[in-house]
């Protein structure tokens, strides 16, 4: 499983622009990279995937540059309602039984007023 | 809307008891995972069960068993309560690719253990 390498902390205002990079620099050719959010005392939450490029959804974005070994999560005006830790992870697309993901520390966003 | 459900969203158990942290998935997943989470350490795998009455250790089994005798239901049994083992549990389910589909997770279970 590649391991990543993210932030343990960033702060931030209100409708700001948040990026949160993350590393991997032994990403494997059938790895997708998985964002998640977790609010307190709640489970956590998928929220974006990519494989290469640009993808956006209606919460983030997600940058990946060609060589793959980073990405970055891009939260547009942040509010303090997106103030929670985002997991960068990275895992297998291959359908075996019991694929599964790892967990890092995650990054925790303070959103300030 | 689907939904990992455990059954307490808080416990208070004494030492020594038994325990047993109840899940169930409606999403007809055959992945299901028990992670812990305490400050500073993250998610920490448990046990993970693949299948009906498949069970493989995570990181940190010592203390837990798992049962999983149906497919939307999977189990987190602590044989003897000790206090490490307060902690906050998660249970997660996933397709078999749960790099394309991601997993869902419950709300998680406090358990406190005196």
């Amino acid at each position: 499983l590649a391991k990543t390498t993210q932030p343990i902390s960033m702060d931030s205002y209100e409708g700001q622009e948040v990026n949160i990079t993350c590393s991997h620099n032994n990403i494997a050719t059938n790895d997708y990279i998985t964002w998640y959010q977790q609010f307190p005392s709640q489970g956590p939450r998928f929220i974006i995937q990519g494989y290469k490029t640009k993808v956006t959804n209606e919460v983030a974005s997600l940058f990946i540059p060609a060589d793959r070994k980073s990405s970055t999560l891009s939260l547009p005006r942040v509010s303090l309602s997106d103030t929670a830790v985002y997991y960068c992870l990275v895992g297998d697309a291959a359908n075996n039984a019991g694929n599964m993901l790892t967990f890092g520390g995650g990054t925790r966003l303070m959103v300030k007023p | 809307d689907v939904k990992v459900t455990q059954s307490s969203r808080y416990l208070v158990k004494r030492t020594g008891e038994k325990v047993f942290l109840e899940c169930v998935q409606d999403m007809d997943h055959e992945n299901m995972f028990w992670y812990r989470q305490d400050p500073g350490l993250g998610l920490r795998l448990i046990y993970f069960s693949y299948d009906v009455k498949m069970k493989e250790k995570g990181d940190i089994p010592e203390g837990y068993s798992v049962s999983r005798e149906k497919k939307e239901r999977f189990s987190l049994i602590l044989e003897s309560a000790s206090t490490n083992q307060t902690s906050m549990y998660l249970c997660a389910s996933s397709y078999p690719n749960s790099a394309i589909y991601g997993y869902t997770f419950g709300s998680g279970t406090r358990l406190t253990v005196v």
